[in-house]
């Protein structure tokens, strides 16, 4: 079942501006994920934020999340072309082996 | 480091004909590994996770099945491959920590 739903499914945006990505999700959470997918290639870790955790950041990334929301959201400033990506958001069902339950992506395109 | 290798690269295959998918991990011993499909603009199903040599659990029932063989290898197939079995298969790892770490990918055509 899917677990995280990301918003909007595509993004196209001029090069220099921000991108925001949200994702939602439905059960309790120990932490989220955000992963990074170029065209043809596997996917890429990019930033993890814990349960206990409101906002964190990585260069020009910025995760948010509101657990009382089920929610996350993406920020990536002033964002270049080589950003240009789907970015998917993931999330543990539970702890241990349990694999990842990952969104269908949003579709970053960054315009020069 | 850890790498992970995925083969082959892409692969063209007719209908009926079987199918071998290898993923191998370097650097690390025992991960759980995945295995993924992700057709044409979409999210990631996954099929297959493994978290031991000969231990497979599978997640969608379909012709596809999994081995694990040696600790660092993971293997996809197929005896009669579908046109609906096209897709990009991508091979994960983790060792028992959140992140997981994917391969490059595979591109299945089925024809």
């Amino acid at each position: 079942s899917q677990q995280g739903e990301e918003d909007p499914q595509a993004l196209s945006i001029q090069e220099g501006e921000n991108a925001t990505m949200n994702c939602s999700y439905k059960t309790s959470i120990n932490n989220l994920q955000w992963y990074r997918q170029n065209s043809g290639r596997g996917l890429v870790h990019l930033i993890l934020i814990r349960s206990n955790e409101r906002e964190k950041h990585s260069g020009r990334l910025r995760v948010t999340l509101d657990t009382s929301k089920k929610s996350s959201s993406l920020l990536i400033t002033a964002s270049r072309a080589a950003d240009t990506a789907s970015y998917f958001c993931a999330t543990p069902p539970n702890s241990g082996n349990t694999p990842l339950v990952f969104g269908k992506g949003t579709r970053l395109s960054v315009i020069a | 480091s850890q790498t992970i290798h995925q083969w082959p690269a892409t692969l063209v295959q007719p209908v009926g004909s079987p199918l071998s998918l290898e993923c191998t991990v370097e650097g690390t011993s025992n991960p759980n590994l995945y295995w993924y499909r992700q057709a044409a603009g979409r999210g990631l199903q996954l099929l297959f996770y493994s978290v031991g040599i000969g231990q497979i659990s599978s997640e969608v029932p379909q012709n596809l099945s999994a081995s694990r063989p040696q600790d660092r290898q993971f293997i996809l197939s197929s005896k009669k491959l579908l046109l609906s079995d096209s897709g990009f298969y991508l091979c994960a790892w983790t060792t028992g920590g959140d992140t997981q770490y994917f391969g490059p990918g595979t591109r299945l055509t089925v024809l």
